[in-house]
């Protein structure tokens, strides 16, 4: 069972409002991700991390960031929400090492809805 | 890059019977090939995998399928049973990697008729 957790799972805001998307894991993974999940079901790749102080940013332009201080917490942060950041926001994290072969754990996700 | 093409986008099948999900992949250099289900309200869970030195892997009604040649691999359930209705993601892994690992399909939603 995947030791890593997403808060809050909903999460209903006004425009222009500053939030942060916590993601928490325990098994001690040196990598991290972020994927924005749109409603046709697509996943797209926002951020990754390889460890602490390390961030870089994935396929799909986000206009969000994130920060790495702990090797167990990643979290995204929108600093002016607005409704086109309408989606599902899931974490991931994966063993760094040098085969390919990453098993990726996720988080149940959190849902934003941005009025 | 690697692109990851998935069908079909919906398959709805009678519980019992088969259900079969395809993906082709771009770059012939890909040599691990996992899948993920994805219940809802949760996020994707690994299910099955295969590595480019294997042509076929099955673990009890799940099984998959790998032809290197025509670059695509084939996810195949069999005796379908509720449970099984998710939406479901095949991947591909580059050999040189990539600092993002993965390069996701689609999705499939499988659609299990009572």
């Amino acid at each position: 069972e995947a030791d890593i957790y997403q808060t809050p799972r909903y999460l209903v805001i006004g425009t222009g409002k500053k939030i942060t998307l916590e993601c928490s894991q325990t098994m001690g993974h040196d990598k991290m991700y972020w994927y924005q999940q749109d409603p046709g079901m697509e996943l797209h790749l926002i951020h990754y991390s390889y460890g602490v102080n390390s961030t870089e940013k994935g396929d799909l332009s986000s206009e969000s960031t994130v920060s790495r201080i702990r090797t167990e917490h990643f979290p995204l942060t929108l600093e002016s929400a607005r409704p086109s950041h309408t989606s599902q926001y899931l974490c991931a994290s994966s063993e760094a090492g040098t085969g390919r072969n990453e098993k990726l754990f996720f988080g149940s996700g959190t849902q934003l809805s941005v009025l | 890059g690697e692109n990851v093409e998935q069908h079909p986008s919906t398959l709805s099948v009678q519980e019992g019977d088969s259900a079969v999900i395809k993906c082709t992949y771009s770059d012939s250099a890909s040599n691990y090939f996992p899948w993920y289900k994805q219940e809802l309200g949760k996020g994707p869970q690994l299910i099955i995998d295969i590595r480019s030195n294997v042509g076929e892997k099955k673990d009890q009604r799940i099984a998959v399928t790998l032809n290197k040649t025509a670059k695509h691999f084939s996810l195949h359930i069999t005796e379908t049973q509720p449970e099984d209705s998710a939406v479901y993601f095949c991947a591909a892994v580059p050999s040189g990697g990539g600092a993002d690992g993965l390069t996701f399909g689609k999705g499939t939603h499988l659609i299990i008729q009572p």
